[in-house]
């Protein structure tokens, strides 16, 4: 089965709303990275994540590894925010990343 | 410090053409991966080398593409001959060896297959 789960797979916001964004995984991991790609664009790393709480700015990850979930909050959203964010895990033994399916967020002005 | 770097960041070739795209990873990374990039599939590995050694393939798509690594800094990513299908966005992530696995990733080559 696949061992990575991103939800929602696409969410709508207005502008100053938040975002929580999740990822659950079946598998023993190293770590979590979060991404970000604009259209077109490439992968901008968000947090690089193992467990625990991170911030930057408006954004804050929240990994649990016993529970198996890891999750991007977004808060007062604005629509340069607006692309596709990608969880990825790093399996312990391999350092071989497995990438999730992605959530499409667009803000709305 | 430099980033990863990819080149084309555009290619346009006829069916049946062979393809070579580059990649220049973060100076000092010993992991170099290769991703394909599709609506449809999302991304899917094609190779992953470690300390210039070949790790995975990428299993299906052993046929047609392969990746070397001749030096830690420079990696090719050739498709022979090249299909319609392959049309895709192609990356190229570095990572440190080890328990970190950090990645960082090129701005990608975009390859549209006639």
């Amino acid at each position: 089965g696949q061992q990575v789960q991103q939800s929602p797979a696409s969410l709508v916001l207005q502008e100053g709303e938040n975002a929580e964004l999740q990822c659950n995984f079946s598998t023993s991991l190293n770590s979590m990275q979060w991404f970000y790609q604009r259209p077109g664009g490439s992968l901008v790393s968000l947090f690089y994540n193992p467990s625990g709480t991170k911030h930057s700015g408006r954004l804050t990850s929240t990994t649990v590894i016993k529970e198996r979930r890891s999750s991007l909050h977004i808060s007062s959203s604005q629509t340069t925010d607006s692309g596709t964010y990608l969880c990825a895990l790093v399996l312990s033994n391999t350092n071989k990343v497995v990438f999730g399916t992605g959530t499409r967020l667009q803000v709305l002005p | 410090d430099a980033g990863v770097t990819q080149t084309p960041r555009h290619e346009v070739a006829e069916k049946g053409q062979t393809i070579i795209l580059k990649c220049e990873p973060v100076s000092g990374h010993n992991d170099l991966f290769w991703y394909r990039q599709t609506k449809i599939q999302g991304l899917e590995l094609l190779s992953y080398f470690r300390s210039k050694s070949l790790m995975e393939d990428g299993g299906a798509f052993k046929d047609r593409f392969k990746a070397e690594m001749l030096n830690s800094s420079f990696s090719t990513l050739k498709i022979q001959p090249t299909e319609p299908k392959d049309s895709a966005v192609y990356l190229c992530a570095s990572s440190l060896t080890g328990n970190t696995g950090q990645l960082y990733f090129g701005e990608g080559s975009k390859l549209t297959v006639l």
